[in-house]
């Protein structure tokens, strides 16, 4: 089955302490991408991938680091984490963003940083 | 950064009924996309446009690409209480630029 994962599902933390949400597809994806989702501000996207080793700049990359060392994985890190990164998380990947190629979402991270 | 407004922020209907929403932007795209989030999940992709002035269907919605390349709409007809859910415009630049800019999302629910 094609799909997107993403661990842990919830999480609970404190500020400072390192963390790492993982996202892996088996659809051999090019494109990788993180979203943050908060209340009255929609999906705003963190960092995108468009291949192995080429990560780029979201929307919103302030905070986050990311890698790509293997196509069907895409980590988000958050090596200090703070109260205002609260908010659910989501991967996505697709064949190439842009082209008719549908996006596939994860379930989505839900992180209560305290 | 790009931004986009999207109306209404909520809507509630009667089933049977038809649903307009739409997306403006202050720059233009490429490519416009429509997804639906059901509580508790990731967003879904309903319809994607890669053409101004396009307007493609996909079962009972309907979306188009502004002529501007700076607006997009979506269409329901005849609602169902599944039709329940947040939509999602969403923009990307193309070409060298990947980036997708979602708009703030549009509630909508449907009274059986």
């Amino acid at each position: 089955e094609a799909q997107v994962t993403q661990n842990p599902r919830y999480l609970i933390t404190v500020t400072g302490k390192k963390l790492t949400v993982t996202c892996s597809q088996n659809m051999n994806h090019e494109y990788m991408s993180w979203y943050r989702q908060d209340p009255g501000l929609g999906l705003r996207q963190i960092y995108y991938s468009m291949n192995v080793e080429v990560t780029d700049k979201g929307d919103v990359p302030e905070g986050y680091k990311v890698s790509r060392k293997e196509k069907r994985n895409f980590p988000l890190i958050l090596e200090s984490p703070s109260p205002n990164q609260t908010s659910l998380y989501f991967c996505a990947s697709s064949r190439l963003a842009g082209q008719e190629e549908t996006q596939y979402f994860g379930p989505g991270t839900r992180l209560l940083v305290l | 950064g790009q931004q986009l407004n999207q109306s209404p922020q909520s809507m509630f209907i009667q089933e049977g009924e038809d649903v307009s929403m739409n997306c403006t932007s202050s720059s233009i795209f490429n490519t416009w996309l429509w997804y639906k989030q059901d509580p508790g999940e990731g967003p879904v992709l309903l319809i994607a446009l890669y053409k101004a002035g396009e307007l493609t269907s996909n079962g009972r919605l309907t979306a188009q690409f502004g002529i501007t390349r700076k607006d997009s709409f979506l269409n329901i007809s005849a609602s169902i209480p599944s039709d329940v859910g947040i939509y999602f415009c969403a923009g990307s630049s193309g070409g060298s630029n990947y980036k997708l800019t979602f708009g703030k999302g549009t509630l909508l629910t449907v009274n059986p």
